[in-house]
């Protein structure tokens, strides 16, 4: 089956860059795909096809995928991007997958 | 203006089975590249996926879960049912269903809008 690697936590300082990490076996030929979630509430999507934004995402959002690593971006951090957030990719083999989720923290 | 909304029982016992349903609206699940999933989510754990239908009723399921489960579409009623056997405490979680986007040659699937969820809590 395929794996989705997250770290459990990243802190970040208001106005810096966050930087959240999705390692997979050659992730790079997948489609990764980033939701938020926040306490209590349903996951929103925030990135899709490794960088696309849906409407209504802020352009602080953005998103890489190359080798073994995606990597969702937030710039200039707000107190409101304190959320967990999963990665998840579609595979052959194990359909749907999800990460196991980052807690980012906004110091 | 998508909406997913889920709805069943919040309490089950062990061994029972569990039904839920998604009652959606804003998409029709006959449209080519439409599916619906189910996600749920442990309290305090992360998002593990259960199961996708598609528009064209091929159905997916997770392959750890893959025994216990059934989705099924109602088209005309604008439903999905997801049904879990042999409910067992480590199950209690919250079970949202979520509109899927599936361009099979672009190898793109996600979900791109979610219901609330409900909490179903597996307790004697």
């Amino acid at each position: 089956s395929y794996v989705l690697t997250q770290p459990p936590s990243v802190s970040v300082a208001p106005g810096k860059t966050a930087r959240i990490t999705c390692g997979g076996n050659n992730i790079g030929s997948k489609s990764v795909h980033w939701y938020q979630q926040k306490p209590g509430q349903a996951p929103v999507l925030v990135i899709y096809y490794d960088s696309d934004r849906p409407s209504g995402i802020p352009e602080r959002f953005s998103g890489s995928n190359s080798g073994n690593t995606a990597t969702l971006t937030i710039s200039r951090v707000e107190a409101g991007d304190e959320a967990d957030y999963y990665c998840q990719v579609w595979d052959s083999s194990s359909d749907w997958v999800f990460g196991g989720g980052t807690k980012l923290t906004v110091l | 203006q998508i909406t997913l909304k889920e709805s069943g029982p919040t309490l089950v016992k062990p061994t029972q089975t569990l039904t839920l349903t998604c009652t959606f609206s804003g998409f029709s699940l006959s449209t080519s590249g439409v599916g619906v999933g189910w996600i749920r989510q442990p309290p305090g754990k992360a998002l593990e996926w259960l199961a996708l239908i598609y528009w064209n009723d091929d159905k997916r399921y997770s392959p750890s879960l893959k025994s216990r489960l059934t989705i099924t579409k109602d088209t005309s009623k604008n439903q999905v049912v997801l049904t879990m056997t042999n409910m067992d405490p480590v199950d209690t979680a919250t079970y949202y269903c979520a509109h899927s986007v599936v361009v099979v040659a672009a190898n793109l699937y996600y979900f791109d809008y979610w219901g609330q969820g409900t909490l179903v809590t597996v307790s004697s």
